[in-house]
């Protein structure tokens, strides 16, 4: 059963725009939401996270919005870039020290 | 300060032929993690460990993985006999243990990928 449900699979952006990346999960008992960044070759990277006592964190280019009540939250990256071309994976755990249970993944490409 | 290590960075092997991948954490991590990537995919828990116990294990194959973390540093996981459906990049991931209410990152390996023909 998956538990976290990531949308879309894929995603083309122009250079500049706004790629925005949804998940929703179940388990109510889920309580801290990374998303890690991934290249190919490499493990996944933290990129940003976000607890359920806040509705918005920003860092730099990168906003979560969180909404509690609709089990949902989302990536946006703003002015993306060709940089930023990777998979996009979200996540949820109930604690601190439990495993990550990950979404499927979203690949962006972000052409010129 | 050095990442996650991993070895090797890939494997092919036949099916039914075994196979073992190595994991070493970032120094003084005392929870490790065995995620398998299949192609496509999230990864998903394999093993948990804290120090040398094995904390969660209840998505690991055990009639053919099988995984150790002698004296809480290193980590082994092992297949044995691998089936065509284990090919996948295995990922190792450590984090700091603060404390049981505390999120405490998970620093990912570059993974092994493991290809069985």
């Amino acid at each position: 059963q998956q538990q976290v449900k990531q949308s879309p699979q894929s995603l083309i952006v122009q250079k500049g725009g706004i790629s925005i990346i949804n998940c929703a999960y179940e388990n109510t008992a889920f309580d801290y939401f990374p998303w890690y960044q991934q290249f190919p070759g490499k493990g996944p990277a933290l990129l940003i996270a976000i607890r359920p006592d806040v509705s918005e964190k920003k860092e730099g280019r990168f906003t979560i919005s969180f909404n509690k009540s609709a089990k949902q939250f989302s990536l946006h990256i703003m002015d993306s870039q060709p940089g930023d071309s990777a998979t996009y994976f979200c996540a949820a755990t109930p604690s601190g020290n439990t495993p990550l249970v990950f979404g499927k993944g979203t690949r962006l490409s972000v052409i010129a | 300060e050095a990442g996650v290590a991993q070895s090797p960075r890939y494997k092919i092997i036949e099916k039914r032929q075994s196979v073992a991948f190595w994991c070493n954490p970032i120094s003084g991590h005392a929870t490790l993690y065995w995620y398998q990537q299949i192609l496509g995919q999230g990864p998903k828990l394999l093993i948990q460990f804290q120090n040398n116990g094995v904390v969660d294990d209840s998505q690991l194959p055990k009639d053919r993985f099988s995984a150790e973390r002698l004296k809480g540093v290193d980590s082994t996981l092992k297949i044995q006999p691998a089936k065509l459906e284990d090919s996948a990049v295995y990922l190792c991931a450590s984090s700091l243990f603060k404390s049981w209410g505390l999120y405490n990152e998970q620093f990912f390996g570059p993974g092994t990928r493991l290809t069985v023909l």
